[in-house]
């Protein structure tokens, strides 16, 4: 098991442009949490799966951002039409599901996005 | 709703003084509690967590952490500061009800002078 594994570490766009980032969990939990980052802040609930279905989504989502977890495995994060103001560090994490909030988080070490 | 207070953005103290950062929470039911720390360019890392058993926790690093209900707060320390424990602290908050998703606070940073 390697953890939560994030891939583009980094991505630059250009405003306007669409980005995606994916996100494949350890593999045995059956929760993921996508949380957005910026500098100097804590961490930003945006939405979580449990195995394929999409559960709840923040309104920081705004209609720009979606989120896929097909097949209950991996998750993408797609960002349409970026803005400067989405620059920031899209973490994700996953857990085992229950019905505890005490489950653990393990987080990837993030997607960075910079759009110029 | 559920919210954690951080009071404090950056502290710094001297290697080997105690280490205390400061966290409060808000919660209508019972509160699970956390504390995890991020090392520049690495994912946020579990140091400790409060499920409800003993209110005194420990964790990794020797750091703990000490639930107090009548406080409603949950403030991290350590006895001994070493440079390695330089990061940015996040407390964190959850339930049992809702979107049982961890609500984060702002963050500490913490700096250690030699």
């Amino acid at each position: 098991d390697t953890g939560v594994s994030q891939d583009p570490r980094h991505k630059i766009t250009k405003r306007g442009q669409n980005v995606t980032f994916r996100c494949d969990p350890i593999s045995e939990h059956n929760r993921l949490y996508w949380y957005r980052q910026t500098l100097g802040q804590g961490p930003e609930f945006l939405t979580y799966f449990q195995n394929e279905a999409q559960l709840e989504k923040s309104r920081l989502l705004s209609d720009r951002f979606s989120a896929e977890r097909p097949k209950g495995s991996f998750s993408t994060l797609e960002i349409q039409r970026t803005e400067q103001g989405d620059s920031a560090m899209y973490l994700c994490a996953s857990s085992l599901g229950g019905t505890t909030g005490a489950n653990v988080l393990t987080f990837g070490a993030g997607s960075r996005l910079t759009v110029l | 709703a559920q919210s954690v207070t951080q009071l404090g953005s950056h502290v710094s103290v001297s290697e080997g003084a105690l280490v205390l950062l400061r966290c409060n929470y808000s919660s209508s039911v019972p509160p699970y509690l956390f504390w995890y720390v991020q090392y520049p360019n690495q994912g946020l890392q579990l140091l400790l967590k409060y499920t409800s058993a003993a209110t005194l926790v420990k964790g990794i690093n020797g750091f703990e952490a000490e639930f107090k209900k009548s406080e409603t707060s949950f403030h991290l320390t350590k006895p001994s500061a070493h440079m390695s424990d330089a990061a940015e602290y996040f407390c964190a908050v959850n339930t049992d009800t809702g979107r049982r998703a961890l609500t984060f606070g702002s963050g500490t940073r913490l700096q250690v002078q030699p």
